[in-house]
């Protein structure tokens, strides 16, 4: 079964870090891209990151640029989310997400709450 | 950046109607664009693809059309199953976006 699992969300006070991950099982990592999404409380779809297969291209959107950091390993099926300088604005489910034919493979999402 | 417009933001309808919901792009994204639905406290599905594919186990009578800068997902003889909120999303280029949404109601 292609399956995505994240996890490492939690309450964290502004300013802090916080590094997600996500495993993925059921399909070979590095055939794809992965992206991380995010939902804000009652608020719609954001994108945040894109990574290449090979990790060689990578692009972030621009309110997270800067603190944010998007790496995988291939080899451990694994994608991660390294998140710095959390602000209240980066409250949000965050999601894992496969894309092929658009984003066709997502996980369950893990939840960030900045707030002191 | 390219944005995406969404409408209408909200939608009641009945069971056995059919329903449309359009995206507008802020520029051509020729046929670049997907469609979701997200249910409450559940991960959002993939439901159309590259404008008018239909995923894989989606059934028949969601359908996607359009190209360059307007888009549209119809629902045929809805389901009590349909009543979800609708996401299009373009990745045209890699700073993807998303509609606001609409959430389609029971009337």
């Amino acid at each position: 079964e292609v399956q995505l699992v994240e996890s490492g969300g939690g309450l964290i006070q502004p300013g802090g870090s916080l590094r997600l991950s996500c495993a993925a099982s059921g399909f070979t990592l590095s055939s794809y891209v992965m992206n991380w999404v995010r939902q804000a409380p009652g608020k719609g779809l954001e994108w945040v990151s894109y990574i290449s297969g090979s990790a060689s291209t990578i692009h972030y959107s621009d309110s997270v640029k800067g603190r944010f950091t998007i790496s995988r390993d291939n080899a451990k099926n694994s994608l991660s989310l390294q998140m710095n300088s959390l602000r209240a604005e980066d409250t949000a489910v965050y999601f894992c997400v496969r894309e092929d034919y658009g984003l066709d493979v997502w996980g369950q999402g893990t939840r960030v709450t900045v707030s002191s | 950046d390219i944005q995406v417009t969404q409408s209408p933001s909200t939608l009641s309808a009945s069971v056995g109607d059919r329903v449309t919901i359009t995206c507008r792009a802020s520029q051509s994204i020729n046929n670049w664009l997907a469609w979701y639905q997200q249910k409450p406290g559940k991960a959002p599905k993939l439901l159309i693809y590259t404008a008018s594919n239909l995923e894989s186990g989606v059934p028949s009578r969601f359908s996607g059309s359009g190209s360059g800068t307007e888009f549209t997902l119809t629902i045929s003889n809805l389901q009590p199953d349909d009543f979800a909120t609708y996401y299009c999303q373009q990745y045209y280029t890699y700073l993807y976006t998303f509609g606001q949404g609409t959430k389609l109601e029971i009337k």
